[in-house]
C-alpha cells in the first residue's frame, strides 16, 4: 500500500510569491491534517480536514489557507510568501471518525515539501 | 496554553548504552500522546499511548504513559547507530490536533 505522497518534494520561490502544496492520504484515511517544520523545531499544526471540511486550525495568518477534495487529497497554499516560510512542510493522514476515537486517531507522515523562500 | 516539553534537548551516547527520553505536556482535553522517530523527513511513528501505567515494547524500545504526573518516558535500551535521530513527542488534544515537542536529538556513537 502506497503511504502518504506530497508533492513538490523541494520548492524555491521569492518573497512575495504564492505557493500550493499537495498531498494524498493513505487510501481509505478521510482526515488530512498539515503541519510546518521549521529547522531545529517540532512540527507545529496548520491545519486538518475531515471528510472535506475543516475541522482545526492552528496559530498563523490568513495568508495559509487549505483544501480537502472529494477523493480526501488536499492542497495548503500560501499567499505572499516571507523568509520566515522557509520550512519543512509536512502532511499527514489518519483514518479518524466523526467520534474521534483515539484508536483511530494515529497519524501517518508523507516525506514533506521543503521550502526555501528567498 | 497547551504544551509538550521535551528533554534533554540533546544526548550524546555510545553504542550499547540505555538512553531515556523525558516528554511532559499541559494540553487540555488531552487524548493520546505519541512518540515519532524523525532522521531526514517525515516522522515515523512508533508508539501511541492512551492509558497510564501500561508498557508498550517494540525490540529494544519501550514507553509508558503517567496521565497523574502528565509525563511519558521513551526508552532504548542496548543503542545502535541506526538509533540516531530526533525523538519527538506528541499529544493528541481535540479533534485530532497534534502538538509536538522540540524534540531529543539522539546520536549514538560507535
Amino acid at each position: 500500500d502506497a503511504g502518504v505522497t506530497q508533492s513538490p518534494t523541494h520548492l524555491i520561490k521569492t518573497r512575495g510569491q504564492q505557493v500550493t502544496l499537495r498531498c494524498s492520504p493513505i487510501s481509505g484515511h478521510k482526515s488530512v491534517s498539515w503541519y510546518q517544520q521549521v529547522l531545529g523545531q517540532g512540527p507545529q499544526f496548520i491545519f486538518q480536514y475531515y471528510e472535506k471540511e475543516e475541522r482545526g486550525r492552528g496559530n498563523f495568518p490568513d495568508r495559509f489557507s487549505a483544501r480537502q477534495f472529494p477523493n480526501y487529497s488536499s492542497e495548503l497554499n500560501v499567499n505572499a510568501l516571507l523568509l520566515g516560510d522557509s520550512a519543512l512542510y509536512l502532511c499527514a493522514s489518519s483514518f479518524s471518525t466523526a467520534d474521534l476515537r483515539p484508536s483511530n486517531s494515529e497519524q501517518f507522515f508523507g516525506p514533506g515539501t521543503r521550502l526555501t523562500v528567498l | 496554553e497547551d504544551k509538550v516539553v521535551q528533554s534533554p534537548l540533546s544526548l550524546v551516547v555510545h553504542e550499547g548504552d540505555t538512553v531515556t527520553l523525558n516528554c511532559s505536556y499541559e494540553v487540555t482535553n488531552f487524548r493520546s500522546l505519541l512518540w515519532y522517530k524523525q532522521e531526514k523527513k517525515a516522522p515515523t511513528f512508533l508508539f501511541m499511548l492512551t492509558s497510564s501505567g501500561i508498557e508498550k515494547k517494540s525490540g529494544r524500545l519501550s514507553s509508558i504513559l503517567d496521565k497523574k504526573e502528565l509525563f511519558s518516558i521513551l526508552n532504548i535500551t542496548a543503542t545502535q547507530t541506526g538509533d540516531s535521530a530526533v525523538y519527538l513527542c506528541a499529544v493528541i488534544y481535540y479533534t485530532d490536533k497534534l502538538i509536538f515537542g522540540t524534540g531529543t536529538r539522539l546520536q549514538v556513537f560507535p
